[in-house]
């Protein structure tokens, strides 16, 4: 069965650098999505991005995330600078018509 | 506001034990997720449903609309199926998921 796939699985950054999480969503679909769950939290909803461009935010994706689908297939979530607080396992998500949204293993991001 | 509650909170449970898992919500919706997240955080879709009933093996999900509740029932249970049970929705076709807050469940042998 086709897969979502995230890398890296697990990303140690210094607080202030810039960190970019890739997605690989199934082939087939045209809906993408980022999530990001903080340890001990329950899943929340950062960004949807259908035909090229944004179409929600949450108020957490702030001036320092960015979306982009540089090449057709990857999916990447940038941040720009980041802050303790981004430490949290962040999930790609992928759907088609009819189908429920397909989920990555996700990518833990650990600041420091 | 929470929009999607779930209860238990915590279960743990007996091998061969028959489980059941509450979900209540609060607005209209297309689509009702029930997921699965393991320890190792990856996150598996369980059901999709609208309305009605389905089972796949020894897991069973109902809703009911008018009521805005859903079950997700667990039977023989077994130690294996011990991780965190999601509620979600969607309140369009492609609308972002709304999660809970999960129940954790342990099953015992």
């Amino acid at each position: 069965e086709p897969e979502v796939t995230q890398t890296p699985s697990h990303q140690v950054t210094q607080m202030g650098q810039e960190v970019i999480l890739r997605c690989v969503p199934i082939s087939n679909h045209l809906y993408f999505y980022w999530y990001r769950q903080i340890l001990g939290q329950k899943v929340e909803f950062l960004v949807s991005f259908y035909n090229n461009e944004i179409s929600e935010k949450s108020e957490i994706f702030d001036d320092q995330f960015s979306v982009e689908r540089p090449d057709g297939s990857n999916f990447t979530l940038k941040i720009r600078s980041t802050k303790l607080e981004d430490s949290a396992m962040y999930f790609c998500a992928s759907q088609t018509v009819n189908q429920p949204q397909h989920f990555g293993d996700g990518t833990r991001l650990s600041i420091l | 506001k929470n929009e999607v509650e779930q209860s238990p909170q915590n279960l743990t449970a007996q091998e061969g034990e028959f489980i059941t898992i509450n979900c209540s919500y609060s607005v209209g919706i297309s689509a009702l997720h029930w997921l699965q997240q393991h320890p190792g955080g990856g996150i598996v879709s369980l059901f999709m449903l609208s309305s009605g009933k389905k089972k796949h093996g020894r897991l069973i999900a109902t809703i009911n609309i008018q009521e805005k509740h859903s079950s997700l029932h667990i039977t023989a249970s077994h130690p294996r199926d011990s991780a965190v049970y999601i509620c979600a929705f969607q309140k369009t076709s492609y609308d972002k998921v709304i999660f809970g807050p999960g129940t954790s469940l342990s099953v015992i042998p």
